[in-house]
Formats: structure tokens, C-alpha cells, sequence
């Protein structure tokens, strides 16, 4: 069983949709959940983190982490075209690890007009 | 200029050849790290250095060697390609963690690898 599991996709929303994006992971030391995007032709990019349980907002994106289950879910409220790109989950064990990311296989997310 | 860039963008190179990607920082970061993305399997780890002397094997080192030249410079070498090693590869940075505040990895913009 991989570390990270990611549903690779694709997904395609209409502009205006609420999208989730989900992983799961087997791996109990990891502290740090994070969040990349990824456009075309274009190398990952963080776009959120959270640390431990809980939820995290930042404009329309939406990070939570329910430990308990190992679940990370980034949501994005109100999507756009511009939205589209690859997104990736990376958790970190934080310690002597920190900083080695298992990655996702990512999700390819396509908003449409 | 770019935090972190990556030489050659494209590269196609027979089977049995050795070939070197390079990549170079100006982020300052002591870390650096080798990842090869492929459809389907996302970002797979290489290899890393958290520092000039420290090297160290990732998921799928087999078929690959690197060198850490300077603290901004760390190089991927295929010693001899075959074609499943055609992937995108990414080098990446990131500051030493403890204690400090967390911004993640910079990636470099990557190099396409085609192995014939």
C-alpha cells in the first residue's frame, strides 16, 4: 500500500462549483498535511498547509485534516477556469524527516466556463 | 532569475548514454532534492541532500547518482539511460525545519527527459 493515496481523476467542474480534492495515508508520524499546485509545463507550487488536525481557510481554498480517519481534504469554493491545474497532497513527518514529502499521485482538475 | 532553475528544459538522449541534469538555487537552503513525476504515480523522491556532505537515497535511486557541488548546486546523473527513466524531473528546496517557520518546497520549472 502506497504511504499517500490520491483519486488521480481527472476531474472537470463547471465555473462556480465547489470542488473537493481528497488523499488518504497510512503513515501515523505525519504532522504536516500540505497542499501543491501544479499548472502545466510548470513545476508544484505550496498552496496550503496545516499542522496536525483541523481545518484551515485562506481565500477560497479550504485545507482539513481529520487524524484520526488519515484523511486530507482541500476544498475550493466559487472555482475558476484559472483553477485549473494539478493538485497534489504532501504529508511530512516532521523531525529527522522534515522536509522528505511523499506526494500524492495528484488530481488533475479542469473548471470550465 | 528564477529561485530555482533547472538545465537543460528538454532533452532527448539515445539509450545507453549518461546524462546530467542540473539544477541550481538561489533560495539559500541548505536542502535539496531530486524527483522524477510520471502520469498516474505523481512525484516520486530520487534522491536528497540536507547538506553538502549528506546524501541520501530516495524511493527509486536505482539507475541514478547525484552530486552536491556547492550548497546551491546539485546535479542528477542517468549513468547509463533506458527508456522507462523518460519522465519529468524536478529539482527542489527547502529551509531546514526545525524550529523554523515551514514554507514549504520551491520547485524549478523541471526537465523533460525522453529516452529513444
Amino acid at each position: 500500500q502506497k504511504e499517500v493515496e490520491q483519486d488521480p481523476g481527472p476531474l472537470s467542474v463547471p465555473e462556480g462549483a465547489i470542488v473537493s480534492l481528497n488523499c488518504t495515508y497510512s503513515n501515523s508520524a505525519f504532522q504536516y498535511f500540505m497542499w501543491y499546485r501544479q499548472y502545466s509545463r510548470k513545476g508544484p507550487e505550496l498552496l496550503m498547509y496545516t499542522y496536525s488536525s483541523g481545518n484551515k481557510e485562506d481565500g477560497r481554498f479550504t485545507a482539513q485534516v481529520d487524524k484520526s480517519s488519515k484523511y486530507i481534504s482541500l476544498f475550493i469554493r466559487d472555482s475558476q477556469p484559472s483553477d485549473s491545474a494539478t493538485y497534489l497532497c504532501a504529508p511530512d513527518a516532521g523531525g529527522t524527516s522534515y522536509g522528505k514529502l511523499t506526494f500524492g499521485q495528484g488530481t488533475i482538475l479542469t473548471v470550465h466556463p | 532569475d528564477a529561485d530555482v532553475t533547472q538545465t537543460p528544459r528538454n532533452r532527448i538522449t539515445k539509450t545507453g548514454k549518461r546524462i546530467m541534469l542540473e539544477c541550481s538555487q538561489t533560495k539559500g537552503h541548505d536542502r535539496m532534492y531530486w524527483y522524477r513525476q510520471d502520469p498516474g504515480l505523481g512525484l516520486r523522491l530520487i534522491y536528497y541532500s540536507f547538506d553538502v556532505k549528506d546524501i541520501n537515497k530516495g524511493e527509486i535511486s536505482d539507475g541514478y547518482s547525484v552530486s552536491r557541488q556547492a550548497q546551491a548546486k546539485f546535479s542528477l546523473s542517468l549513468e547509463s539511460a533506458i527508456p522507462n527513466q523518460t519522465a519529468l524531473y524536478f529539482c527542489a528546496t527547502s529551509e531546514h525545519g526545525t524550529g523554523a517557520p515551514f514554507h514549504g518546497y520551491t520547485f524549478g520549472s523541471g526537465t523533460r527527459l525522453t529516452v529513444v
